[in-house]
């Protein structure tokens, strides 16, 4: 079945420092999605992209959809104490998509930034 | 801005019982899903549930399990007989379309004695 891999699983950083977890899918995705989890609370949809090569911007977040649409990267810069959490991506089931989109989560990229 | 709601926030159970927990996705959305995640893993799907029946469900969602819409608004999860291998937090989520962002529950945190 459809596998998506992510990594680093932790990674800690002093604030003010660059961030960035990668995520892999086995098979070609119609979309990527991230969310974030902060500790004890629910996951929360960051953003979603659909294009191949696709770069999307929120504020200090970039977020990249590969080519091959079998990637993604979301990059932090300047990490301020409040970006603390898990960072997962997560992919629909299948490359063509359709009326379900039950999500596969990576294992996420806990995030810990020393003030 | 309309969330989704689930009840309750913590339940507490011996092995073998049968616990009901409970969402209310947001009034316009029509697809619904149960997710689960153990403490430190990934969040790893359940079931999904659409005009009123299960459109899939994984290899964990066995004949323990099953979901309702009893009412139009509550949509909830059942664990007939549950084992110490389900405590993990549970979270529903709902979406309007098949496609695009969906919006989590705050889970509801099962524990089995």
């Amino acid at each position: 079945g459809q596998q998506v891999m992510q990594i680093p699983q932790y990674q800690h950083v002093q604030e003010g420092e660059d961030f960035t977890t990668y995520c892999n899918s086995s098979t070609t995705l119609s979309n990527i999605q991230w969310y974030k989890q902060r500790p004890g609370g629910h996951p929360v949809f960051l953003i979603q992209l659909v294009k191949s090569g696709e770069v999307k911007k929120q504020k200090r977040l970039t977020f990249q959809f590969g080519e091959a649409k079998k990637n993604s990267s979301l990059h932090i810069t300047a990490t301020q104490t409040t970006d603390v959490g898990t960072y997962f991506c997560a992919g629909p089931k299948g490359s063509s998509g359709g009326s379900n989109y039950k999500l596969t989560f990576g294992k996420g990229t806990l995030l810990t930034v020393n003030p | 801005e309309p969330e989704v709601t689930q009840t309750p926030s913590h339940q507490v159970t011996q092995m073998g019982q049968e616990v009901i927990l409970r969402c209310v996705p947001i009034s316009n959305h029509l697809y619904f899903y149960w997710y689960r995640q153990i403490l430190g893993q990934k969040v790893e799907f359940l079931v999904s549930f659409y005009n009123n029946e299960i459109s899939e469900k994984s290899e964990i969602f066995d004949d323990q399990f099953s979901v309702e819409r009893p009412d139009g608004s509550n949509f909830t999860l059942k664990i007939r007989s549950t084992k110490l291998e389900d405590s993990a937090m549970y979270f529903c989520a709902s979406i309007r379309q098949g496609v695009g962002e969906q919006y989590f529950g705050p889970g509801t945190r099962l524990t089995v004695t």
